[in-house]
């Protein structure tokens, strides 16, 4: 299985400060066919997760332009420009380059 | 989009349970479907996948065997039938849509708990 790790586990941010977290995988997510299967996805709290990110840096629908994904091969980075309140939660990276599906074990990311 | 996971329940080790997941507001056929699952306090964990017709499945290496995913296209409807569950199977169970060709949820239910205990 692709194990993700990531760094930190938890954050602690002031509102209008930027914000980092790093997904490393033990295996490139880069696929024959030129895309890297990366995403971001954040779980506030009693809900389920939402995409904010996929394939490395694409920013789904809907997703303020604050955030942002970036990286290749094995090493990515969630970029938050400006905290704000809404953006607490776990953040959690996952690849979908072979199954099973894995997830990052999550940053817990708060309000300073 | 809306998806809306019952069946949720207590359930005692060595018992057997069936999620379903309803869904409304896009083409239920023309989309693969997968549960997620979260342990109490835990983080993410795949737990299964099924293509768009229901001719493929897919499962996580810990539930392999004891879990069967399905689908009826005609009732717009996913299913996760559960049997031998275990202690570490309690976990809120999500049902969510996957975007073809990048195999990631784009859509999720809010989730149904599952509790197995004595």
């Amino acid at each position: 299985d692709i194990v993700l790790t990531q760094t930190p586990l938890s954050l602690s941010v002031t509102p209008g400060q930027p914000a980092s977290i790093s997904c490393k995988s033990n295996q490139s997510l880069l696929h024959s066919d030129g895309e890297t299967y990366l995403y971001w996805y954040l779980q506030k709290a009693g809900q389920p997760p939402q995409v904010l990110i996929y394939e490395v840096s694409k920013r789904f629908s809907g997703v303020p332009d604050r955030f942002s994904g970036s990286g290749s091969g094995t090493d990515f980075t969630l970029k938050i420009n400006r905290m704000e309140a809404d953006d607490v939660g776990v953040y959690y990276c996952m690849q979908s380059l072979e199954l099973p599906l894995t997830f990052g074990p999550g940053t817990k990311v708060e309000i300073k | 989009v809306q998806l809306v996971e019952s069946g949720g329940d207590l359930v005692q080790p060595g018992g057997s349970l069936r999620l379903s997941c309803e869904v409304s507001g896009f083409t239920f056929s023309s989309h693969a479907m997968t549960w997620v699952r979260q342990g109490p306090g835990k983080g993410l964990e795949w737990v299964s996948g099924i293509n768009g017709i229901g001719g493929s499945t897919y499962y996580t290496d810990s539930v392999n065997g004891r879990f069967t995913i399905s689908r009826d296209n005609s009732k717009n409807t996913l299913y996760l039938q559960m049997n031998s569950l275990r202690a570490d199977d309690t976990a809120i169970y999500y049902c969510a849509r996957l975007v073809t060709g990048g195999w990631y949820m784009d859509s999720w239910g809010q989730g149904i708990l599952v509790t197995v205990s004595s």
